[in-house]
């Protein structure tokens, strides 16, 4: 098993419509958790980061942590068209000071909005 | 927020020849940089950590010896790509995190083509 999976889709949405992204993930050290967004040719965007359990809100975006069932989510209200990319969830064990965390990615689900 | 740049952002190169790849944080210290690298299609996979300073930490299966990293600065962090081969085709991507324990930000991608 993976440590981090998630599904490559492709997903493709009507303009306004409510988008649910997810991962799951098998080590159950991870507490940090992250959600970058990654257009064609560019390098990865942070879009929201979340500590351990529970909901994190940010405009259109919602980040949700549920550690005991290991799976994250995204959540996109009113998506529109800009936000075609490929969504990659992300997550650690760790954020130290002065140190390094190693980042596990997932592969990344790309989204297309249509007008 | 944090910037981040790389350059070049494309280069193509014959097989046999080296290439560096420069990552510059612009308006924050990175004491440590990390370098990745993906695939089509594919998640990020992480290549090697580095601190400022210090020799860099690479990932298992990642030969240090061709891919020498120097992370001279607080600001500046290379990959030189040693007598690449076709195989070494990729995207590569710089991140960096400053010294408050806050999350990587990353650059916009080299693109690395060996003919």
């Amino acid at each position: 098993q993976k440590e981090v999976e998630q599904d490559p889709g492709p997903l493709s949405v009507p303009e306004g419509a409510i988008v649910s992204l997810n991962c799951t993930y098998s080590n159950s050290a991870f507490q940090y958790f992250m959600w970058y967004r990654q257009y064609s040719r560019k390098g990865p965007e942070l879009l929201m980061y979340t500590y351990s359990s529970g909901n994190k809100e940010d405009g259109r975006f919602t980040a949700q942590v549920d550690k005991s069932s290991k799976y994250i989510s995204l959540f996109i209200r009113d998506s529109q068209p800009s936000d075609s990319a490929t969504y990659l969830c992300a997550m650690s064990p760790y954020l130290t000071q002065g140190g390094s965390e190693k980042l596990v990615f997932g592969k990344g689900t790309k989204l297309t909005v249509n007008p | 927020g944090a910037v981040v740049s790389q350059h070049p952002s494309r280069v193509i190169c014959k097989s046999g020849t080296s290439v560096k790849i420069e990552c510059r944080s612009l308006d924050f210290q990175a004491t440590t940089m990390f370098w990745y690298r993906q695939f089509p299609k594919k998640s990020l996979m992480l290549m090697a950590t580095s601190n400022e300073g210090s020799k860099a930490t690479y990932e298992q299966g990642v030969e240090k010896d061709k891919f020498l990293i120097n992370h001279a600065s607080l600001t500046l962090s290379t990959l030189t790509v040693t007598s690449a081969h076709p195989e070494d085709s990729s995207f590569y991507i710089c991140s960096a995190r400053g010294s408050l324990g806050d999350t990587q930000y990353f650059g916009p991608g080299t693109r690395l083509t060996v003919l």
